[in-house]
């Protein structure tokens, strides 16, 4: 366990409605991620963080935002869900220690668009 | 354009053969290499690691192999046990950035 927790774990929303998931991390590394994984294309990143306010996009970032207030909290939101956003999301963490080796990753967030 | 590919989306072996999981990429600016496991319900976990100034690196029952020329990587699993039956995920980082780029994955049976 590195300290990572997403909330909710499970949500069905409908189409149309804001979301947010919300990752928490309590070993104060610089770095967060959002992944999806979908059936087919594996896992993807959305957006990340690289400190505070630090925020850049990924490869899928389209559809989603993020805010990072503070160093243990990265929130994903989804503006207006979507069908196709029906996913898997997990939030990633690194950066702790140099040199930076691995990134470690939450259980997951299981998200249904109906 | 996928930078991280994994072309076998299944591999199935038997308990105490060798599992070999393979993993090709596109850029050459990728300097740091890793293999994570996937279980149903829960988020990946890191299993193994090698910098693209090594070519070799063991852990266990886990080797990593990296063929920097053909670009290819190769994870081996000796003996293979039925608890390694997950998905494996292949990484790449590139040079100055701490995003990781990840392949779909292969999901590893190990019968009985």
């Amino acid at each position: 366990d590195a300290g990572i927790t997403q909330s909710p774990r499970h949500k069905v929303t409908e189409t149309g409605t804001p979301v947010t998931l919300r990752c928490h991390q309590t070993e104060n590394h610089r770095y967060m991620y959002w992944y999806r994984q979908d059936p087919g294309h594996g896992l993807r990143l959305i957006h990340y963080s690289y400190g505070v306010k630090d925020t850049d996009k990924g490869e899928v970032s389209d559809g989603y935002s993020v805010s990072r207030s503070k160093t243990e909290d990265f929130l994903l939101t989804l503006e207006s869900a979507t069908s196709s956003q029906t996913s898997v999301y997990f939030c990633a963490i690194s950066g702790k220690s140099l040199p930076n080796t691995e990134a470690f990753f939450g259980q997951g967030t299981r998200l249904t668009v109906v | 354009d996928q930078q991280v590919k994994q072309n076998s989306p299944s591999l199935s072996v038997q308990e105490g053969r060798i599992s070999i999981l393979n993993c090709d990429y596109t850029n050459s600016m990728f300097d740091y290499f890793l293999w994570y496991k996937k279980y149903p319900a829960e988020g990946p976990t890191f299993l193994i690691s090698i910098s693209s100034i090594k070519d070799k690196n063991e852990d266990g029952r886990f080797t990593v192999f990296l063929n920097k020329s053909a670009k290819h990587l190769s994870l081996h699993i000796v003996p293979s046990q039925p608890g390694d039956s997950a998905v494996y995920f292949c990484a790449a980082r590139m040079g100055g950035s701490e995003k990781l780029v990840f392949g779909k994955g292969t999901k590893l049976t190990v019968n009985p």
